[in-house]
């Protein structure tokens, strides 16, 4: 079992649309999670981190689940500028972080 | 957010040669550095990680002597991709982290085709 597994997709949403992603960690002494977007041909950057609570940003809100070892990114009211590659990234111990597959993204107009 | 910067952007050389990518933090003092490869389709994979003034600590499989980290200022870390191979034609990607903090910032990114 991979250590941090995603569905590729693509996920082809029409512009306005909610959607979800989800991953799934196999390490049950993960510590941190983040959420990381990257468009094409270009670098990751970080979209939100995930806390315990779950949090919001705006359009995202982000959940985490221990007992079930996932982490999930809602996505809502969707943009064509949110076509793009969501990565989910588990930091471990030792300070070893991990990068999913990611999830692609493609909003339609 | 925190800027990071990496040269060269694009790299096109001849099989053989050996290739320096520079990974620099602009704003602030990255005290462990990471250095990612990337596939087309395929996900980051981590090649090592670096810490200011200590050796480089390597993934299993990646050839420390092939790919040689140094990581010798808070600012600074160099990968050379030595005696490169077209199999090494990849995305090269560094990300910097500051001193107890857990947010990883990314460089833009070196291509590196290998011909």
């Amino acid at each position: 079992r991979k250590e941090v597994e995603q569905d590729p997709g693509p996920f082809n949403v029409p512009e306005g649309a909610t959607v979800a992603f989800n991953c799934t960690y196999s390490n049950s002494a993960s510590q941190s999670f983040f959420w990381y977007r990257q468009d094409c041909r270009k670098e990751p950057k970080l979209l939100m981190s995930v806390y315990s609570s779950g949090n919001e940003d705006g359009r995202f809100t982000a959940q985490l689940n221990r007992a079930s070892q996932y982490i999930s990114l809602l996505i809502r009211d969707s943009k064509l500028s949110d076509s793009a590659t969501y990565l989910c990234v588990v930091k471990g111990g030792y300070q070893k972080v991990t990068f999913g597959t990611g999830t692609k993204l493609q909003v339609i107009p | 957010g925190a800027v990071v910067s990496q040269h060269p952007s694009w790299v096109i050389c001849k099989s053989g040669t050996s290739v320096k990518i520079e990974c620099r933090s602009l704003d602030f003092q990255a005290t462990t550095m990471f250095w990612y490869r990337q596939f087309p389709k395929q996900s980051l994979m981590l090649m090592a990680t670096s810490n200011e003034g200590s050796k480089a600590t390597y993934e299993q499989g990646v050839e420390k002597d092939k790919f040689l980290i140094n990581h010798a200022s808070l600012t600074l870390s160099t990968l050379t991709v030595t005696s490169a191979h077209p199999e090494d034609s990849s995305f090269y990607i560094c990300s910097a982290r500051a001193k107890r903090k857990e947010t990883q910032y990314f460089g833009p990114g070196t291509r590196l085709l290998v011909l």
